[in-house]
């Protein structure tokens, strides 16, 4: 079935490591999103892309670094640079253009400790 | 970057109460999608409306998209203890360099009492 798949489910790190977290989606979309999730807080993005080998930051870029190597994939890595690196996170995929609906991950949960 | 408005935060009702939810920006958007989601889940869209002035509905859910682009509500009636969960609203704009970024409100957690 088609889909998109973020794993693991639940990520526990030591402080000043720097951790990847997997998106894969087989749905041909073109365009993906991270998004970070706090408890009671909204969806505040990370980084997305359009296009394979081009990616553009979001509100919460710092800290962060995402590639785009295959459109299937969109791997994002936490940094030792983000101050507050434990929460919820999203990935998303659409197609581009005009009336396309977005599909989401099931979330990875990312403990620093 | 672009907010949405979306309101009440929260909501406490009894099963078999309908449920109404909006969410409003100052800027236009071109598609607008309401989502569900449980604890620890991803969110899973509800419904999408492409068109200004759209009314779309699924089962007991209704959504419009409004007529000035700008905002959106979604109504749950005859509610059942399962609508419980979070409902983000977001929106689908085109910024100026022609790439296209999704835009979601804070959320509205619903809580049905049986």
């Amino acid at each position: 079935d088609g889909g998109i798949t973020q794993s693991p489910k639940y990520l526990f790190r030591k402080e000043g490591q720097n951790v990847t977290l997997s998106c894969e989606q087989n749905l041909n979309h073109d365009a993906m999103y991270w998004y970070r999730q706090d408890p009671g807080q909204g969806l505040r993005l990370i980084y997305y892309s359009q296009i394979v080998n081009d990616f553009q930051k979001g509100d919460i870029a710092e800290g962060y670094s995402v590639s785009r190597e295959k459109k299937e994939s969109f791997p994002l890595t936490v940094t030792s640079a983000q101050k507050n690196p434990t929460a919820f996170y999203l990935c998303a995929s659409t197609k581009t253009g005009l009336n396309t609906e977005a599909f989401f991950g099931q979330g990875t949960r990312l403990t620093v400790v | 970057g672009q907010q949405l408005n979306q309101s009440p935060q929260s909501m406490f009702i009894q099963e078999g109460e309908d449920v109404s939810m909006n969410c409003t920006s100052s800027s236009i958007f071109n598609t607008w999608l309401w989502y569900k989601q449980d604890p620890g889940e991803g969110p899973v869209l509800l419904i999408a409306l492409y068109k200004a002035g759209e009314l779309t509905s699924n089962g007991r859910l209704t959504a419009q998209f409004g007529i000035t682009r700008k905002d959106s509500f979604l109504n749950i009636s005859a509610s059942i203890p399962s609508d419980v969960g979070i409902y983000f609203c977001a929106g689908r704009s085109v910024t100026q360099g022609g790439s296209e970024k999704l835009v979601f409100g804070k959320g509205t957690k619903l809580t049905v009492n049986p």
